[in-house]
């Protein structure tokens, strides 16, 4: 079966530290990756998706950034954080067919 | 107009209620409709999830599509506690990066 997993699950990081998130897609191959952003009382935002290996669209303009080193494996990057990046930020993956498995989620706090 | 409409709640029921959570949307070129369950500080799960108009049902949860109105529900029978969660409706058409346009989620809580 597939799973997804991403870590960490929670970070406390200051204003202007890097950032980087990690997801890691099992029991598939050449999935879609995506990385979303979800604001209390906002829904989710889509940032970043990918197609394949090295193949990264943005969505939103940002201080942001997403890399696809390997088939199933997603990061989501950041050289210096701003307070406005706090949230939730959530992996997800598809065959392909429209709908969306996502991971359990990380919840950054920039103070 | 927001392509996907969702009232954002709360909508609070008593248990063993019947709940009817509803989205509507403008692009008539959605084939695919899904609705997942976020619990609080949690990812999404993905509940059902369907490509024709009609009914679909799974245990106590039935989804409906009705494309000529570009409306869906999910209806939950026999309400538990448990299903207090919030509830997210997406779509997205055929093809391409199959990205789904998310409604904001319906809060429900099922009070004992």
């Amino acid at each position: 079966s597939q799973t997804i997993h991403q870590w960490p699950a929670t970070l406390v990081q200051p204003v202007g530290s890097p950032l980087s998130l990690e997801c890691t897609v099992e029991g598939t191959s050449n999935p879609n990756l995506y990385w979303y952003r979800q604001a209390a009382g906002r829904g989710l935002q889509l940032l970043f998706y990918s197609v394949g290996i090295g193949q990264i669209s943005s969505e939103v303009p940002q201080n942001l950034s997403a890399s696809r080193p390997q088939d199933r494996q997603f990061i989501l990057s950041s050289k210096k954080l701003l307070l406005s990046d706090s949230g939730f930020y959530l992996c997800a993956w598809t065959w392909g067919t429209g709908e969306l498995f996502f991971g359990e989620g990380s919840r950054l706090t920039v103070l | 107009q927001k392509e996907v409409e969702q009232d954002p709640g709360p909508l609070s029921v008593p248990e063993g209620a019947i709940v009817s959570l509803n989205c509507t949307y403008s692009n008539s070129a959605f084939q695919y409709f899904m609705w997942y369950r976020q619990y609080s500080r949690k990812g999404p799960e993905l509940l059902m999830y369907t490509y024709s108009s009609g009914n679909k049902e799974d245990g106590r949860f039935t989804a409906q599509v009705d494309k000529s109105s570009k409306y869906i529900s999910l209806f939950i029978r026999d309400s538990q506690p448990s299903d207090s969660a919030t509830y997210l409706c997406a779509m997205s058409v055929r093809g391409g990066s199959y990205i789904p346009t998310f409604g904001r989620g319906t809060s429900l809580i099922v009070h004992p």
